[in-house]
């Protein structure tokens, strides 16, 4: 079974405005990870946060963690065209599970 | 530093005959994941090998998949059967675990796209 959720399913927004995406989960975990996928090709990794930490910054990216929601976001600033692609939570390194992903599209 | 290696890239079966996909992770990783995505959804862990032990495989359809990580290092995934709802990618990933507490990210192979007709 599925960990993550990550919600909305889609969204659509214009070059410079920021997204957010969320990610729910079920169990307790020890990190969630945030990745990227381009249209047909392999996920990339952009951020991990721990358990024990609240937020997180790289670069255009800030994640959040509220353990006691058991959720998280993922927000991307100023976007850009090429940030285009789908973007998935996953929990943990052991039995890392995946949600269905959220399909972010930046129109130019 | 190379990343992880799939082959084949992609493949056309026809239902009930069988295949195999490959996998070479990042030199050094004990870590291997099998995942299969279906289009439009998120990836499904298969199977996680930590060296050559099975971390856990209890989403891998045992009566017709397969997977195997002799040594330690490349692993093989095969189904046999093939049927048609088996047509998905199937996604490699290699990491490296030190403790619970010290992780590094996974590393995606492109991955194998597969059609079953």
């Amino acid at each position: 079974s599925q960990q993550g959720e990550e919600d909305p399913q889609a969204l659509s927004i214009q070059e410079g405005e920021n997204a957010t995406m969320n990610c729910s989960y079920k169990t307790s975990i020890n990190n969630l990870q945030w990745y990227r996928q381009n249209s047909g090709r392999g996920l990339v990794h952009l951020i991990l946060i721990r358990s024990n930490e609240r937020e997180k910054h790289s670069g255009r990216l800030r994640v959040t963690l509220d353990t006691s929601k058991k959720s998280s976001s993922l927000l991307i600033t100023a976007s850009r065209a090429a940030d285009t692609a789908s973007y998935f939570c996953a929990t943990d390194m052991i039995r890392m599970r995946f949600g269905a992903g959220t399909r972010l599209t930046v129109k130019p | 530093e190379a990343g992880v290696a799939q082959s084949p890239r992609y493949k056309i079966i026809e239902k009930r005959q069988s295949v195999a996909f490959w996998c070479n992770p990042i030199s050094g990783h004990a870590t291997l994941y099998w995942y299969q995505q279906i289009l439009g959804q998120g990836p499904k862990l298969l199977i996680q090998f930590q060296n050559n032990g099975v971390v856990d495989d209890s989403q891998l359809p045992k009566d017709r998949f397969s997977a195997e990580r002799l040594k330690g290092v490349d692993s093989t995934l095969k189904i046999q059967p093939a049927k048609l709802e088996d047509s998905a990618v199937y996604l490699c990933a290699s990491s490296t675990i030190k403790t619970l507490d010290r992780y590094t990210e996974a590393f995606f192979g492109q991955g194998t796209r597969l059609t079953v007709v």
